[in-house]
């Protein structure tokens, strides 16, 4: 079965700092990858996705994710964080087959401070 | 413009009374699903839809049903709601595994 774990709950950054948010997944073979972010009382936005190729992966809002085979991780990064970022962040796992099933971890939540 | 539209957005119900939260989509997706959203637990799945007539419980299925019989719906049914199914929800649609594309959600409470 396919799992996922984001091992940070909360994370607080002060506007302008550096951000990463840890992903790590279970699964037999490469997954497809995703992340997508929740602002408050909003739907969840696709951020970007890994399906093979560069394992670096750009996606909106100035955001990037690194896939990492050997560590099972794909962490989520961004070099200068606004205020406008504070939402929560979900990782996501597709096991690739024809099942189109889509496992989130439980989220982490990003506080800017100006 | 692409989109997963859910309603109502917003529901306050009583235990036991039927209800259905609606979604549809206009992007001729194939697989649909239906999430839960908890504090704590994050998304859950309650039930997936390949395509047309073909839908799978998830991982939280107790207590919903749901029916596929047009590719664009997936409509969520409770039969009888309980308080514990107060919950937010979600509903999303994909093809191809280019990525999933969500509705705004639809809070629901029972009391």
């Amino acid at each position: 079965a396919q799992s996922v774990t984001q091992p940070d709950i909360h994370i607080t950054v002060s506007e302008g700092a550096s951000l990463e948010l840890r992903c790590n997944y279970s699964y037999g073979a490469t997954p497809y990858l995703f992340w997508y972010v929740q602002s408050p009382g909003q739907g969840l936005q696709l951020l970007l996705k890994y399906f093979s190729g560069d394992t670096l992966v750009q996606g909106i809002k100035g955001f990037e994710a690194e896939f990492k085979r050997s560590q099972s991780s794909f962490n989520l990064r961004k070099p200068s964080v606004h205020w406008s970022d504070a939402a929560e962040y979900f990782c996501g796992i597709n096991s690739g087959g024809s099942n189109y099933k889509l496992t989130f971890g439980k989220g982490t939540l990003l506080t800017v401070n100006p | 413009e692409a989109q997963v539209t859910q309603n109502p957005r917003y529901l306050i119900t009583v235990t036991g009374k039927k209800l259905t939260v609606t979604c549809s989509q206009n992007m001729n997706h194939e697989y649909m699903s239906w999430y839960r959203q908890d504090p704590g637990l994050g998304l859950r799945q309650i039930y997936y839809s390949m395509n047309v007539e073909v839908t799978d419980k998830g991982d939280v299925p107790e207590g919903y049903k749901v029916s596929r019989k047009e590719k664009r719906n997936f409509p969520l049914i409770l039969e009888s709601p309980s308080p514990n199914q107060t919950s937010l929800y979600f509903c999303a649609s994909s093809s191809n595994r280019v990525g999933y594309t969500f509705g705004s959600g639809t809070r629901l409470t029972v009391v």
